[in-house]
């Protein structure tokens, strides 16, 4: 049984586009998260939801608009797709937002801006 | 602001070497301490953690001692295998959110 699911695993898409990312998570965690990796591999967290509401946003542009339609569930919409978007995005869920609880990772999305 | 400072790699390792990857990190608080590793075209495992000062985490061979006064928490193993190649991430945690702070990653490559 997979733990972290995102959808889909690879997004090829033109430049002005608006995608969606959906990750959905069965583990009964209450916080779950959004992250970036870019081409260097670095990781950067981009948002964090805690029993449906945003408790941290990143200073992520405003292009981006997390959804958190229940517990289980956080989907990510891009709007108007930038070169400079393409990346591995990486869902994540934990227990709890306190700093002790581990994070379980998805596969990962691995977006292309063309 | 928190930030994490790990050795850039690659690392090149026989197997069976004993491997050392440096991790040090800066932060405001008093922050949990992550090892997590990433397999080609995976997502990230949590490889091991410590949430106080002079904990030791471990697993699978691996380990790491937090150490608050040299803001310090380098990952260790004995002997390292073919399969233990991976990009591996030193990272921080601290309360309102639990958001992690990575470090840049350092990719390990052992040979037979």
């Amino acid at each position: 049984d997979t733990a972290v699911s995102q959808t889909p695993k690879y997004l090829v898409t033109q430049m002005g586009n608006d995608k969606s990312i959906k990750c959905e998570q069965n583990l009964g965690h209450d916080t779950m998260y959004w992250y970036k990796q870019d081409s260097k591999k670095f990781l950067k967290i981009m948002f964090s939801y805690n029993n449906k509401e945003l408790i941290i946003n990143e200073t992520v542009p405003n292009r981006f608009s997390p959804k958190s339609p229940d517990k289980a569930h956080l989907n990510l919409h891009i709007n108007s797709l930038e070169l400079g978007d393409s990346a591995v995005y990486f869902c994540a869920s934990s227990r709890g937002p306190m700093q002790y609880n581990e994070q379980f990772f998805g596969p990962g999305t691995r977006l292309t801006v063309l | 602001g928190n930030s994490v400072t790990q050795m850039e790699g690659p690392v090149t390792l026989s197997e069976e070497a004993f491997l050392t990857i440096n991790c040090t990190y800066t932060a405001t608080g008093y922050p949990s301490l992550f090892w997590y590793v990433q397999y080609p075209g995976e997502g990230l495992q949590l490889l091991l953690k410590a949430t106080k000062a002079d904990d030791k985490g471990s697993n699978k061979g691996f380990e790491a001692t937090y150490r608050k006064e040299t803001t310090s928490f380098h990952l260790e193993k004995g002997s390292v295998q073919v399969s233990d190649s991976a990009v591996y991430f030193c990272a921080l945690s601290e309360d309102a959110g639990n958001m992690l702070t990575f470090g840049g990653g350092t990719r390990l490559m052992v040979k037979p």
